[in-house]
């Protein structure tokens, strides 16, 4: 099992251009989420999924946009990348009611 | 709206030191609570996992209780090592979907 994977590890943006990171799980796993993580504000929910084409809105999810095709994959889009989306980027999953799984980050710079 | 705290925020002992760490939460309608372990520039690393149902979990050198009723969740490290050294996070699971808040977490430094 490779658990949760993430690419890319680092990735440096201009203003006003769009990415996609990515995340997939192999443990068949229902629920999936983004998190960003900055200092002095913790972990903040972008989005997250409750099963293939299901979808919701987090804490913070002004700017980025999901979709959930398969179980396995389930990518955050940046639509125009601002400075203040610079921050590291955390995938996580999990089956019901059961313990969270996370990948290793993607540390993403807005010039 | 819920709202996780932790305290201290940060922490150095020496080695060998029996510790606890402190996690409090404002709604007490949980589904689960689940401790991590990030060490620097890493990703998040289950430590335990505790359903609202339960009052303990144990793991090795790791106990983590949980009192739904007053807010609170504590970790305790039994012997601690200079490999403990870390940032210590809480997260509350508020609904079956995967709305988790998260705790700003303890800075734990162990010294040799």
């Amino acid at each position: 099992n490779a658990g949760v994977t993430q690419t890319p590890k680092f990735q440096v943006l201009k203003t006003g251009q769009s990415m996609t990171l990515q995340c997939a799980q192999d443990m068949n796993h229902e629920y999936m989420s983004w998190y960003r993580q900055d200092p002095g504000m913790g972990l903040r929910l972008i989005h997250y999924s409750v099963g293939a084409g299901i979808t919701d809105q987090g804490e913070v999810p002004n700017g980025y946009n999901v979709s959930r095709s398969t179980t396995e994959d389930f990518p955050l889009r940046l639509l125009s990348a601002a400075p203040s989306q610079t921050s590291v980027y955390f995938c996580a999953s999990r089956g019901y009611l059961s313990t969270q799984y996370f990948g290793p980050g993607t540390r993403l710079t807005v010039l | 709206k819920q709202e996780v705290t932790q305290i201290p925020a940060a922490l150095s002992v020496p080695e060998g030191e029996n510790l606890v760490l402190n996690c409090s939460f404002t709604d007490s309608a949980i589904y689960n609570l689940q401790w991590f372990r990030q060490d620097p520039g890493k990703g998040l690393t289950s430590l335990l996992l505790i359903q609202s149902s339960q009052r303990e979990q144990t793991s090795g050198r790791l106990n983590a209780s949980l009192d739904k009723s007053s807010g609170r969740s504590t970790l305790y490290i039994a012997a601690s090592q200079p490999g403990d050294s870390a940032t210590y996070l809480c997260a509350v699971n508020i609904n079956y979907g995967q709305n988790f808040v998260f705790g700003p977490g303890t800075r734990l430094s162990v010294l040799p």
